[in-house]
């Protein structure tokens, strides 16, 4: 099944911002919008937010999302060692009926 | 508080079939659907399927078309996911997850290690 699309890697240095993209189409992240994990090697994921931007309580405020058309996106300010982890988007494709995940992206705090 | 809890480790043999078993607790187990999610060693997530427990529908990826059995025991709190015809390409660790908005889980469980090996 077709999944949503995430970059591999993004590597930014410590303080600064990163944004992680995701695109699908009109059926999932245009129509639902999308939700964001984190997952640290050896762990579950964990949700960050939900429907573009909705965050589950004790999640950081320094983590934002928002989508643009068939776009999501997350961005993470004021980055620390801990925000090094890989993260995915999820959402439901209507199409489908299926949940599609996006392949992950692996985030580098340098 | 909400957890979910997953059955020990696995090593199957190829034809055989796996159940992984995720207690919840911390919350009313009937009114959340169920997710199943897989991920290989060094790879992403996999989303298998999703089951509500009050009313028994359930939705599944195409490639587990006939392999993939999801149930509950809503007495105990309890999803169960049964793989079938167990191949190399199964070996993962399986979460359960409950569902909260579509396409988005916000409880998991700490994963199963499933091992497909002769």
């Amino acid at each position: 099944q077709a999944g949503l699309t995430q970059p591999p890697s993004v590597s930014k240095a410590l303080r600064q911002t990163a944004t992680l993209t995701c695109t699908g189409n009109s059926n999932n992240v245009g129509n639902q919008g999308a939700a964001w994990l984190q997952q640290h090697q050896g762990h579950p994921p964990k949700l960050l937010s939900y429907r573009n931007n909705n965050r589950p309580s004790g999640i950081s405020e320094r983590l934002s999302a928002s989508r643009s058309g068939n776009t999501a996106s997350l961005t993470i300010t004021g980055l620390q060692p801990e925000d090094e982890a890989d993260y995915y988007c999820s959402t439901w494709d209507s199409s489908l009926n299926a949940v599609v995940f996006g392949g992950g992206t692996k985030l580098t705090v340098l | 508080q909400v957890q979910l809890v997953q059955s020990g480790a696995e090593l199957k043999k190829p034809g055989a079939s796996v159940k992984v078993s995720c207690k919840a607790s911390g919350y009313t187990f009937s009114t959340s659907d169920v997710n199943w999610v897989r991920q290989a060693a060094g790879q992403g997530l996999e989303w298998m399927g999703w089951m509500n427990p009050t009313s028994g529908r359930t939705g599944h990826a195409q490639k587990f078309q006939g392999r993939l059995t999801m149930t509950t025991d809503t007495s105990i709190s309890t999803a169960y996911m049964e793989l079938s015809s167990l191949r190399s390409e199964d070996t993962a660790v399986y979460f359960c997850a409950r569902g909260s908005s579509p396409g988005g889980c916000d409880v998991w469980g700490q994963g199963t290690l499933v091992t497909v090996s002769s």
